[in-house]
């Protein structure tokens, strides 16, 4: 399989500053990267995907200005919260395939906003 | 509209209990994928099927993948208290570029 490292696993901010989450393919380049939120109990809500050396493309509803998404390398995709709000306090997790469908994934960001 | 849905939602059960969860949709799909998650974890993949009608048997875990492959299953064989976990199929609806679709997900508890 192929290995993808997130980091922070876990960080608390303070409403209103901005929380970078790195997302690393160790062992493999990765010219596309996906960016998911999860609630509790719930499956995982795609949020965006990251292409490498261009824009990334948000899904409905998710607010580009809010959730920034720069993927500058084949190995590193970053999500910015900005402006983080106690509602944006949730687990965000990033994937990335090799050849097939199949989706290797970090190990998640538990964000909480006080 | 969820594109795929998991039923049941919940399920708890005891230790060397048989269960099945189901993955179900009306779109068809080139292949699906079986992950399991653990609490503050990403998910791990177990398992993909790729031809209707195709089973594929993991340890206790067995995987079918329906014939009009629209649909798959997961059947787990006396179940142990480390199958406990979130499980989710996923997959990519045929013409639907490369973002993966996840379904509705399905929390297994497993007591001793």
């Amino acid at each position: 399989g192929a290995v993808v490292s997130q980091h922070p696993s876990r960080v608390i901010c303070k409403s209103g500053t901005s929380v970078k989450i790195e997302c690393r393919s160790l062992d493999f380049q990765a010219t596309t990267m996906f960016w998911y939120r999860q609630f509790p109990k719930q499956s995982l809500m795609l949020m965006a995907t990251s292409n490498e050396g261009s824009k990334a493309t948000y899904e409905q509803g998710v607010e580009k200005d809010k959730f920034l998404i720069n993927h500058a390398s084949l190995t590193l995709s970053t999500l910015t919260v900005t402006s983080a709000h106690p509602e944006d306090s949730s687990f965000y997790i990033c994937s990335a395939h090799l050849t097939g469908p199949e989706a290797f994934f970090g190990q998640g960001t538990r964000l909480t906003v006080v | 509209t969820q594109l795929l849905e998991q039923s049941p939602q919940f399920l708890s059960i005891q230790e060397g209990e048989n269960l099945t969860v189901y993955c179900n949709s009306s779109s068809v799909f080139s292949s699906l994928q079986w992950y399991r998650q653990e609490p503050g974890e990403g998910p791990v993949l177990l398992v993909t099927v790729v031809t209707g009608g195709e089973v594929k048997k993991l340890k206790r875990l067995t995987f079918q993948f329906g014939d009009a492959r629209k649909d798959s299953s997961l059947h787990i064989t006396a179940a142990q208290p480390g199958d406990t976990g979130l499980y989710l199929c996923a997959g990519v609806p045929t013409g639907g570029g490369n973002k993966l679709t996840f379904g509705t997900g399905t929390q297994l508890k497993v007591e001793l």
